[in-house]
């Protein structure tokens, strides 16, 4: 199916654990990010990318990797997960300034 | 530094009231804004979108928001609140350049009362 799909649904980690979040899009839209959403904050940017191979950070980049390899995929690695880390995190890209989102990661870390 | 405030982290309205909710904008230049709308447990949807043409956009929904540059506000508005839009609101902006990064406000949350 056309779009874009980020993997897991959801997630519980332990603190300290690595843990990668996937996201993949169909299109071969040149410009993909990743979002966390918390409650009071709205959604705040972690990362970006406008091509493959060129990533820059957001908002909020502390404790987060990421790469973009291919075009269609841009995951998103927590390197040593925090309680501070949960969230809801969205994955989205865009084309000509039309953004398309994912559904969500739900992670918990305990 | 751009930014988005949306004012009121909460509205709750009668079924058949106005909806309104209010977003400012701070930016050098009038940027691109949006109104995205997120219903429980689901992501984010498009409801409309400026891009200096017209400063009434019509969106999804019977939604619609003006751009004014004079009070640097995007408000959102639908005539008769329906049950079906209780849900999150989010304001949004990009700039008018190369740069293509969304910006959001902190969200409005609407409760529609029957």
């Amino acid at each position: 199916d056309a779009g874009i799909t980020q993997s897991p649904r959801y997630k519980i980690t332990e603190t300290g654990r690595q843990v990668t979040l996937m996201c993949h899009q169909t299109w071969s839209h040149s410009y993909m990010f990743w979002y966390r959403q918390d409650l009071g904050h709205g959604l705040r940017l972690i990362y970006y990318s406008a091509a493959a191979d060129i990533t820059d950070k957001g908002e909020v980049p502390d404790g987060y990797v990421v790469s973009r390899s291919k075009t269609e995929n841009f995951p998103l690695t927590l390197e040593s997960a925090t309680r501070s880390q949960t969230s809801v995190y969205f994955c989205a890209s865009s084309e000509r300034g039309g953004y398309t989102f994912g559904s969500g990661t739900r992670l918990t870390v305990v | 530094a751009q930014s988005v405030t949306q004012l009121g982290s909460h509205v709750s309205v009668s079924e058949g009231a106005l909806v309104l909710l209010r977003c400012n904008y701070s930016s050098s230049v009038p940027p691109y804004l949006f109104w995205y709308v997120q219903y429980p447990n689901q992501g984010l949807q498009l409801l409309l979108k400026y891009t200096s043409a017209a400063t009434l956009v019509k969106g999804i929904n019977g939604f619609e928001a003006e751009f004014k540059k004079s009070e640097t506000s995007f408000h959102l508005t639908k005539p008769s609140a329906h049950m079906s839009d209780a849900a999150e609101y989010y304001c949004a902006l990009t700039p008018r350049s190369n740069d293509y990064k969304l910006s959001f406000g902190a969200g409005t949350t609407v409760t529609v009362r029957a």
